[in-house]
């Protein structure tokens, strides 16, 4: 079975400071990928990064950095210097495929919800 | 890029009532399109999948006479929640999977902004 976990149900960081959002997955499937989207309080989805299991190289966008490690199954986020912008609920998702076969369903972490304060 | 709209974006109503959500993929076809339930402070919970068609698959749990989902054409699905109660009050969220040969991007599935609905 898919699961996806998010440990961290709340972080609370101070403006500037780096934090890092934890993800862990399980899968069967050889080929999968992984996701991160942000929910700001108006609740929409926003799409962040995509991650395919046979790419393991570390990205980089920005503030946002991305550690996905297969030996662990995670798959961790980085703000660094953190903006009370970024306040918002941070999901992990996981999918099997991208087309064909299964509906690549999407499978989602619990999210956690990052406060920044000024 | 794809653009899915969810409509209404807020909805507020007497209990009993009942309530259509659409959600249309506006620059591709769609035949594969998802209902996600969010309670406050939760995940996205996979409510059922609409199926151009077909009827649709509802997830363990979820009645099919409360969430009626018609997904009657390649852009468009709607979800009715029949005689709505204060329990189903919640956050949805509609989601579509564009059809292959449709330009994808980076996600399998592309989300709506979401419904907020509120039974007094």
């Amino acid at each position: 079975a898919q699961k996806v976990t998010q440990a961290q149900t709340e972080i609370s960081v101070v403006e500037k400071e780096d934090v890092t959002l934890d993800c862990v997955y399980e899968t069967r499937d050889t080929t999968y990928y992984l996701f991160w989207y942000k929910q700001p309080p108006s609740g929409e989805l926003v799409f962040l990064i995509r991650r395919n299991s046979f790419d393991e190289q570390n990205e980089i966008s920005g503030r946002y950095s991305w550690n996905f490690q297969k030996s662990t199954s995670s798959f961790n986020f980085t703000i660094t210097a953190s903006q009370v912008v970024d306040s918002a609920v941070y999901f992990c998702a996981l999918s099997d495929t991208e087309y064909g076969g299964s509906q690549g369903n999407l499978i989602f972490g619990k999210g956690t919800k990052l406060s920044v304060k000024p | 890029g794809a653009v899915v709209s969810q409509h209404p974006s807020r909805v507020i109503c007497k209990s009993g009532t009942s309530v259509k959500i659409e959600c249309r993929s506006l620059d591709f076809q769609a035949t594969t399109m998802f209902w996600y339930r969010q309670f406050p402070k939760k995940s996205l919970m996979l409510m059922a999948t609409s199926n151009e068609g077909s009827k649709a698959t509802y997830e363990q749990g979820v009645e099919k006479d409360k969430f009626l989902i018609n997904h009657a054409s390649l852009t468009l699905s709607t979800l009715t929640v029949t005689s709505a109660h204060p329990e189903d009050s919640s956050f949805y969220i509609c989601s579509a999977r564009p059809d292959r040969g449709f330009f994808w991007g980076n996600q399998p599935q592309h989300f709506g902004d979401g419904t907020r609905l509120s039974i007094l």
